[in-house]
């Protein structure tokens, strides 16, 4: 057991770039979320998949930001024209089932410029 | 008014002090989640309870549905507890994933 494992940790972009984050979950989970943890504050649902299927999108999950999962084992989260308030940490847990703990990634902290 | 409030915000301990952090929530809950968040973003699940009280070595969850409220407690608090913990619930008809997550509250033990 590895753990969930996120790629890039750091990423520092300007506005208006494009961003690609990774998460690896552990193997044999099933589910994996995707989270949004601004400095101060909690973490945020972002999305979440079940295999291979996006079942569940936040509001916060605006156009900019999609979000795959095509195999069933890795995903990425893409934000398009990056702006200032993107900046945050970016949580991925995944889970092997509904009644399971969630195990989290160390994140991708975002810095757009 | 957040959902799910946490208190208190900081707290600052001496090594072996018996420490409380709460938590209140508002809407209806299927499932309470305890997190620790350590220095540099990593999060581990502490416990996910339902009902009733949980254990785990120096860590006491307890929850009560009735009045929507769950505390945290450590004993024998040591300086590697030092982190934020966060308290989450998922909403009644919620997925698993679709947290509401308190904003954490820090906590400093001192050797």
């Amino acid at each position: 057991d590895t753990g969930v494992s996120q790629d890039p940790r750091h990423k520092i972009t300007k506005r208006g770039q494009n961003v690609t984050f990774r998460c690896d979950p552990i193997s044999e989970h099933n589910r994996l979320y995707w989270y949004r943890q601004t400095l101060g504050q909690g973490p945020e649902f972002l999305t979440y998949f079940q295999n291979e299927a996006q079942l569940e999108k936040s509001r916060l999950l605006s156009d900019r930001f999609s979000a795959e999962r095509p195999k069933g084992s890795f995903s990425t989260l893409e934000i398009q024209r990056t702006e200032q308030g993107d900046s945050a940490m970016y949580l991925c847990a995944s889970s092997a089932d509904s009644s399971s703990p969630l195990h989290f990634g160390n994140g991708t902290r975002l810095t757009v410029t | 008014k957040n959902e799910v409030e946490q208190s208190p915000q900081n707290l600052t301990a001496q090594e072996g002090e018996f420490i409380t952090i709460n938590c209140s929530y508002s809407v209806g809950i299927s499932a309470l989640h305890w997190l620790q968040q350590h220095p540099g973003g990593g999060i581990v699940s502490l416990f996910m309870l339902s009902s009733g009280k949980k254990k785990h070595g120096r860590l006491i969850a307890t929850i009560n549905i009735q009045e929507k409220h769950s505390s945290l407690h450590i004993t024998a608090s040591h300086p590697r507890d030092s982190a934020v913990y966060i308290c989450a619930v998922r909403d009644y008809g919620g997925s698993q994933g679709n947290l509401i997550f308190g904003k954490g509250t820090k906590l400093s033990v001192k050797p």
